[in-house]
């Protein structure tokens, strides 16, 4: 079965620096999808960045980016100059057409945000 | 304009009692989730319905029943409410199963039981 794993509950950031939030999967498909959502305050679920197994070339948007590494199978997050509006629960999860589509989620990484 | 819209966005029910969950999509996709987040925040699949057919029943209790009557809409049923279904209830969208497409999320029902 597959399974995500997010080993770090809290992360903490002072504003406009960097920061790295870990997710690694354990897997048998060859062909799956990767993302990173955002989960606010507010509850909502906003989609933050998404990668394509078979693509080499790691994804970004804007000041995120992922090291997806496949032999590892690890699918980090990298947020650039972190705003306040960063702070939320982010959460990893990973989707194949196998697994009928449904998205299977790591635990949550909690990241606060410093001024 | 929302895309996907549940309804109600709390609810506060005694136990025992039997409550639905209404989810509609105007995005016109063709699949539609239900997603539970418990109360440390873990989100876990329970149905997903693709063009009003059921494609995932994950292991959840025989009182949860989905209906979807039509491609736009994916309601949740609760038999006989449990202290333990108390959670945030996700509705999602998304264009097609399995593809690399995003999927929508509702704002969440927030359900207590007491």
């Amino acid at each position: 079965a597959q399974t995500v794993t997010q080993s770090q509950p809290e992360m903490s950031v002072q504003e406009a620096e960097t920061v790295t939030l870990s997710c690694t999967y354990d897997t048998s498909e060859s062909d799956y999808y990767l993302f990173w959502y955002k989960q606010p305050p507010s509850r909502q679920m906003i989609l933050v960045i998404r990668q394509e197994a078979y693509k080499q070339q790691n994804a970004t948007e804007n000041r995120f980016s992922v090291n997806f590494q496949k032999a590892a199978k690890s699918f980090s997050l990298k947020i650039s100059d972190s705003q306040l509006g960063d702070a939320a629960m982010y959460f990893c999860a990973y989707s194949s057409y196998n697994q009928g589509g449904k998205l299977i989620f790591g635990q949550g990484t909690e990241l606060s945000v410093k001024p | 304009d929302t895309a996907v819209s549940q309804t109600p966005k709390y609810l506060v029910t005694q136990m025992g009692n039997d409550k639905s969950i209404k989810c509609e999509q105007n995005l016109g996709h063709d699949t539609m989730y239900w997603y539970k987040q418990d109360s440390k925040k873990f989100l876990k699949i329970m149905f997903s319905y693709n063009n009003k057919e059921l494609i995932i029943n994950e292991t959840v209790p025989n009182r949860f029943s989905p209906k979807s009557p039509d491609k736009a809409h994916l309601n949740l049923h609760i038999n006989s409410l449990e202290l333990g279904d108390s959670a945030v209830y996700f509705c999602a969208s998304s264009q097609d199963r399995g593809q690399l497409y995003e999927q929508y999320f509702g704002p969440g029902t927030r359900l207590t039981v007491t």
